[in-house]
């Protein structure tokens, strides 16, 4: 099944504690993005991929990192979660930039 | 920057109506999408749209990219069907960056 997948789906960690959101896709996309989700902000594109080894940053990046070794990984890294990091986040993938498909998110609370 | 505007913010709807769902957007695009957010938080691709009329079951979108708009009509609603429904917009020269609306919330009541 051509799927887009998160992990951890709930994660509560404490302020300063590095985690890392793994994405995974399975539909051979070349591109790929993170956007996090908040009350009353929406969506909103923190990093995205074009290709292996090639990222830039979307609205939000600050306090986020990302990499792109291989095709269909694409982990979200916070070196020093903080409170205001607490939110719904999504990866997303398309073919071409095109329609796009996201994955089933991540809850993240940071203490 | 542009602007997705979606209407009405939210609608209760009775088990079985029908209901349009609205979005504009403020300048030209090349990828208009609908999603469908579950209670669970999931987004759920519903129409790439970019143009044109397309129908899946109760669900069809219509967007008129010369007017700016796009329409999605749910016809015979059922309590599934509840969540928030989001377009989101991509510009041509925006790489694969979507645009999202504030969505609209819908409850369907049996």
């Amino acid at each position: 099944e051509a799927q887009v997948t998160q992990n951890p789906r709930y994660l509560i960690t404490v302020t300063g504690k590095k985690l890392t959101v793994t994405c995974s896709q399975n539909m051979n996309h070349e591109y790929m993005s993170w956007y996090r989700q908040d009350p009353g902000l929406g969506l909103r594109q923190i990093y995205y991929s074009m290709n292996v080894e090639v990222t830039d940053k979307g609205d939000v990046p600050e306090g986020y990192k990302v990499s792109r070794k291989e095709k269909r990984n694409f982990p979200l890294i916070l070196e020093s979660p903080s409170p205001n990091q607490t939110s719904l986040y999504f990866c997303a993938s398309s073919l071409g930039g095109v329609e796009q498909f996201f994955g089933p998110g991540t809850r993240l609370t940071v203490l | 920057g542009i602007q997705v505007e979606q209407s009405p913010p939210d609608l209760i709807l009775q088990e079985g109506a029908n209901s349009t769902l609205r979005c504009n957007f403020s300048d030209s695009v090349n990828n208009l999408q609908w999603f469908h957010q579950n209670p669970w938080g999931q987004l759920i691709n519903l129409f790439y749209i970019p143009s044109g009329t397309k129908q899946n079951g109760r669900l069809s979108a219509t967007t008129v990219a010369t007017e700016r708009y796009s329409l999605l009509y749910i016809s015979s609603s059922q309590t599934t069907d509840s969540g928030v429904y989001f377009c989101a917009v991509k510009l041509a020269n925006q790489g694969g960056k979507l645009i999202f609306g504030q969505g609209t919330e819908l409850s369907v009541k049996p």
